[in-house]
């Protein structure tokens, strides 16, 4: 019955760095996003799965952005060669289908502060 | 782009006033519109729902409307609460789900 989680709360990087941020959606749940929001902005969307296919993933920023859900449940983000600008909070979200009206589930977040 | 803006981007009233927060976008296709609740260091929650057929959607003492037409939606929250402080953000839905949110407001309800 828990919603969705996600790991690290909170992780620091050296500008250059790999990181992997983690999402646990919610069991059963369909559809899974990726959000990333900077301080004091809205939620800005990355990218979108419905079970294991990586359906829209127009919101990456940069070809050092990859997401994956290979089994349909669990999805990582990856950053490859962290900059600056990566730091945000990233938002995960889940929904039970693929339909437009269905709520989405957020997670609380990953802080990624890139120095 | 579709675009959503909120305003005022902060707010501060004294406990027990009734408050509107507005939304507005430039979309008038529509799917749905969400509003949601933020506090510091957690994720989003959910408020309320309006589909596009709809006009209105209400939740204890909050009330949203959607006016597709004008592009606009209010939030009113009645008798606010200092638990009612945090950010509240709108989004709509374009294309398959994903969601298109405004920058938020900050509500500070002062005791």
């Amino acid at each position: 019955g828990a919603g969705v989680s996600q790991s690290p709360r909170y992780k620091v990087a050296k500008r250059g760095q790999d990181v992997a941020l983690r999402c646990d959606p919610i069991s059963g749940h369909v559809s899974l996003f990726w959000y990333q929001q900077a301080l004091g902005q809205g939620p800005e969307f990355l990218t979108y799965f419905q079970n294991e296919a990586q359906l829209d993933k127009s919101g990456l920023p940069s070809d050092r952005f990859f997401a994956e859900r290979p089994e349909g449940s669990v999805s990582t983000l990856k950053i490859q060669r962290t900059q600056q600008e990566d730091s945000a909070v990233y938002l995960c979200a889940s929904s039970f289908s693929s339909g437009t009206t269905d709520t989405q589930y957020f997670g609380p977040g990953t802080r990624l502060t890139v120095l | 782009k579709q675009e959503v803006t909120q305003i005022p981007a902060a707010l501060s009233v004294p406990e027990g006033e009734n408050l509107v927060l507005n939304c507005s976008f430039t979309d008038s296709a529509i799917y749905n519109l969400q509003w949601f609740r933020q506090d510091p260091g957690k994720g989003l929650t959910s408020l309320l729902l309006i589909q596009s057929s709809q006009r209105e959607q209400t939740s204890g003492r909050l009330n949203a409307s959607l006016d597709k037409s004008s592009g606009r939606s209010t939030l009113y929250i009645a008798a606010s609460q200092p638990g009612d402080s945090a950010t509240y953000l709108c989004a709509h839905v374009q294309g398959a789900q994903k969601l298109v949110f405004g920058q938020g407001t900050r509500l500070t309800i002062n005791p």
